[in-house]
């Protein structure tokens, strides 16, 4: 069946530029996750849904940093004001459920490659 | 809170040698521990997890991992390992969250 689907693949755009980023999760997922993959930084956790709603936002790095789910389905992230130090691989993933139980396996996306120039 | 930590940023091994990569984990409450492979340009993919039950876990490609709790230990093995194998693998840990701590990774490369 289709796995996570990420789009675009790859963006590049000026300092200063707003970014969306979409995430397509395995139908019926009901927990969704995004995370940043950076040289200096590893991989990073940015935000956590359940449903449409996101218990976990702790790890967005600043306010121009943005999510949002709909339909419990797809999810966007944007960026806005975009940042030279935000060039990285943004990562989605979904798992079936969520609700606090951290053994459910998460199936990643292939990524969108950000780079600001 | 959690965290992990991968020993060994790099690990070279030939074709058909025993393949070890280290993960020790620091954890408030017991722990659910992961091993996600990553080849170039793409997202992660599950290799194993640990739970709960037994302890030897046992994976995808011929890896393996044990959870030994008195050494806050989960590294991966595979006994011979393959061209194919090269890759960036990278440990995790949950608990009582669903966000994935992750280790820096260790880059594995295969020679002939």
């Amino acid at each position: 069946g289709a796995g996570v689907s990420q789009s675009p693949s790859n963006k590049v755009t000026e300092k200063g530029k707003d970014v969306e980023l979409r995430c397509d999760p395995i139908s019926g997922h009901t927990a969704l996750y995004w995370y940043r993959q950076s040289l200096g930084q590893g991989l990073e956790f940015l935000i956590y849904f359940q449903g449409n709603s996101a218990p976990d936002k702790s790890g967005l790095p600043s306010d121009r940093f943005s999510a949002e789910r709909t339909g419990g389905s797809v999810s966007t992230l944007t960026i806005q004001r975009t940042q030279q130090e935000d060039s990285a691989v943004y990562l989605c993933a979904s798992s079936p459920s969520g609700g606090g139980n951290g053994n459910q396996p998460q199936h990643f996306g292939d990524g969108t490659r950000l780079s600001i120039l | 809170a959690q965290s992990v930590t991968q020993l060994g940023s790099h690990v070279s091994v030939s074709e058909g040698a025993l393949v070890l990569l280290r993960c020790n984990y620091s954890s408030s409450v017991p722990p659910y521990l992961f091993w996600y492979v990553q080849y170039p340009n793409q997202g992660l993919q599950l290799l194993l997890k640990y739970t709960t039950g037994a302890t030897l876990v046992k994976g995808i490609n011929g890896f393996e991992a044990e959870f030994k709790k008195s050494e806050t230990s989960f590294h991966l093995t595979k006994p011979s390992a393959h061209m194919s194998d090269a890759a960036e693998y990278f440990c995790a840990v949950t608990g009582n969250t669903d966000k994935l701590i992750f280790g820096t990774g260790t880059r594995l490369q295969v020679f002939p």
